[in-house]
């Protein structure tokens, strides 16, 4: 089993949609949670990270995570053109004394005007 | 504030060429890493630093060799360039774990072509 799972896409939707983004992971010692956002020909840049179970707000967007299912996802509420880029679920904890860092290989969201 | 600045930001080299990819962040994180991010493979890493004078191999680091003399500078190489090495590469830092929100940040990428 893969130690995280994300749905590639691409995933294209109208304007003012709400996006609903989504990765598994298999590993138990992870503990913090973020998700990037990277335009095309950038770095990544974090959007939100959270390390509990529950949903975590920051304007459009929401992060979810389910430690019990080992689910999480990202929300994004009135979707705007400016959306558009390609969003990574990652994951970081500490496996055999060791701090492990683990990415999604991303999801393509295409929000269309 | 310059956050992770990587140089070059573009490069072609031949095959068999050396280069040096020059990672510099003014956060004072303990962390860098290198990372390549290919078509349909996501970000995947190659080397990282958990302090000054230290670096540990990755997921990919076959190929490439890591300096870290400096806390702020962490120095990704290639002895002999070649076309499987054709890739955009990122430099991150970030803090231990634990601290300031286990924020990893990232330079803007390196776009190497191995021809």
């Amino acid at each position: 089993q893969k130690e995280v799972e994300q749905d590639p896409g691409p995933l294209s939707v109208p304007e003012g949609a709400i996006v609903s983004l989504n990765c598994t992971y298999s590993n138990s010692a992870f503990q913090y949670f973020m998700w990037y956002r990277q335009y095309s020909r950038k770095g990544p840049e974090l959007l939100m990270y959270t390390y509990s179970s529950g949903n975590k707000e920051d304007g459009r967007f929401t992060a979810q995570v389910d430690k019990s299912s080992k689910y999480i996802s990202l929300f994004i509420r009135d979707s705007q053109p400016s959306d558009s880029a390609t969003y990574l679920c990652a994951w970081r904890g500490i496996q055999g004394g060791s701090e492990k860092l683990v990415f999604g290989k991303g999801t393509k969201l295409t929000v269309n005007p | 504030n310059a956050g992770v600045t990587q140089t070059p930001k573009f490069r072609v080299l031949k095959t068999g060429q050396s280069m040096t990819l020059l990672c510099a962040q003014d956060m004072n994180h303990e962390y860098m890493y290198w990372y390549r991010q290919d078509p349909g493979m996501g970000l995947r890493l190659i080397h990282y630093s958990v302090g000054e004078g230290t670096t540990a191999k990755g997921e990919v680091p076959d190929g490439y060799n890591v300096s870290r003399l400096k806390k702020q500078n962490f120095l990704l190489g290639l002895e002999s360039a070649a076309p499987s090495q054709t890739s955009v590469y990122f430099c991150a830092s970030s803090p231990r774990q634990g601290y300031s929100g286990n924020t990893i940040y990232f330079g803007e990428g390196s776009w190497l072509t191995v021809v």
